[in-house]
């Protein structure tokens, strides 16, 4: 059975102050993990697909990357704007139906 | 660039009764799945069409079924309404094939069921 675990569950930073979001995964087979972005009452906002081992993106203060059991939600420097909750999902080669996450709720300080 | 678009926005019903939740995908989009996200959870897959047939489906009772028409627009139907079924239903579109990629979500219906 795919899983996801995501940590922490709510995190509390300083504006500006650096730190990074986990999603650890078992999958038999990664076709894909998405990384998206959650406000409250919201559907979510899709930030990155990483599909192989070493592969990072990036996308303003946010870089993921992914090794063969974790991926990393990186941010640099954050704004309150960036306050969220933060989701990520796998979906496996042989099905359509991708697995998430509880989420880690972010809240960033001015 | 429309994105997806889901109605209505909000919902409230009585225990056995039926709904109706529509989604239409984002441009150029011909693949669409429902979700069923309950509060501080991570959404979990309904069921997806592809096709306008139901290309595959998670862990829902019969209760719960859909439709795909021609134009990629999908309707969510959930009979016999229970106090569970309470969540924000999400609809998701993608560029469909024999391997669908990046999902993108519409704003969700929130449903209340008293």
């Amino acid at each position: 059975e795919d899983q996801v675990t995501q940590s922490p569950e709510a995190l509390r930073l300083q504006e500006g102050e650096s730190s990074s979001l986990n999603c650890s995964y078992t999958v038999s087979g990664l076709r894909g993990l998405f990384w998206y972005r959650q406000d409250p009452g919201k559907g979510p906002e899709f930030l990155f697909t990483l599909y192989s081992a070493g592969e990072e993106k990036e996308k303003e203060r946010l870089k993921a990357t992914l090794t063969k059991k974790e991926s990393f939600l990186h941010i640099t420097a954050p704004k309150p704007e960036d306050s969220a909750t933060y989701l990520c999902a796998v979906r496996p080669l042989r099905s359509y139906i991708p697995t998430f996450g509880r989420g880690t709720s972010l809240i960033v300080h001015p | 660039d429309a994105g997806v678009t889901q109605s209505p926005t909000h919902l409230i019903k009585t225990r056995g009764q039926q709904v109706t939740l529509r989604c239409s995908p984002k441009s150029g989009h011909d693949t669409v799945s429902w979700y069923q996200q309950a509060l501080g959870q991570g959404p979990q897959f309904i069921f997806q069409y592809y096709e306008e047939e139901e290309r595959q489906r998670g862990n829902f009772p019969d209760r719960f079924s859909g439709h795909q028409f021609p134009n990629y627009s999908s309707e969510l139907n959930v009979n016999a309404l229970l106090l569970g079924d309470s969540a924000l239903y999400l609809c998701a579109s993608s560029l469909g094939g024999p391997n669908p990629e990046t999902q993108y979500f519409g704003p969700g219906t929130r449903l209340l069921v008293l």
